[in-house]
């Protein structure tokens, strides 16, 4: 079991640069999720999939995040033109089919900071 | 719209006394709660969910939690505290397929 996996781990940019980042869930899961942390506070949802239909965006979710899951496995999170406020913890979770009681498995998180 | 408030943003304990981490919910339907612990640097990992099927749940590493609906609350207790269980906790609403968060509690364990 390899569990959901985020890469990089961190990453470090200037004001003004694009970032991506990737997330591989667990195989068999078709729910993916990308969820914002600040520190203090809750994951915040940004996005999810459903196999490779992104079902919802949130608000936060400005144009210039976007998120893509091609082939229904692993998804990327690219921000364009980053700000000092994405500095951030990004969380990917996806879980399985079926039922809305179903938990989240969440990946290790991708840091960034911008400076 | 649901909502989840953790009260307290800390809570401090001793090693070997009673854990207690309150969560309030907010919904005009029964919801499916979780309770989330978080490790420094580390992702979310579940400790025990609500699904209505029992209002006394049993999670991992000795943790529990009770759905009490006239309250709407879903606290999570440990009768006795690890040091091993500093962490930040939280608390989560689904009944969409989006669960909404609350802001966590900090547990902090006293040698």
């Amino acid at each position: 079991d390899t569990g959901v996996s985020q890469n990089p781990r961190h990453k470090i940019t200037k004001r003004g640069q694009n970032v991506t980042f990737r997330c591989d869930p667990i195989s068999e899961h078709n729910r993916l999720y990308w969820y914002r942390q600040t520190l203090g506070q809750g994951p915040e949802f940004l996005t999810y999939f459903q196999n490779e239909a992104q079902l919802e965006k949130s608000r936060l979710l400005s144009d210039r995040f976007s998120a893509e899951r091609p082939k229904g496995s692993f998804s990327t999170l690219e921000i364009q033109r980053t700000e000092q406020g994405d500095s951030a913890m990004y969380l990917c979770a996806s879980s399985p089919a079926g039922f809305q009681s179903n938990e989240q498995f969440f990946g290790p998180g991708t840091r960034l900071t911008v400076l | 719209a649901q909502s989840v408030t953790q009260l307290g943003s800390h809570v401090s304990v001793s090693e070997g006394a009673l854990v207690l981490l309150r969560c309030n919910y907010s919904s005009s339907v029964p919801p499916y709660l979780f309770w989330y612990v978080q490790y420094p640097n580390q992702g979310l990992q579940l400790l025990l969910k609500y699904t209505s099927a029992a209002t006394l749940v049993k999670g991992i590493n000795g943790f529990e939690a009770e759905f009490k609906k006239s309250e709407t609350s879903f606290h999570l207790t440990k009768p006795s505290a690890h040091m091993s269980d500093a962490a930040e906790y939280f608390c989560a609403s689904g009944g969409s397929y989006i669960p909404t968060f609350g802001r966590g509690t900090s547990l902090i364990v006293h040698p």
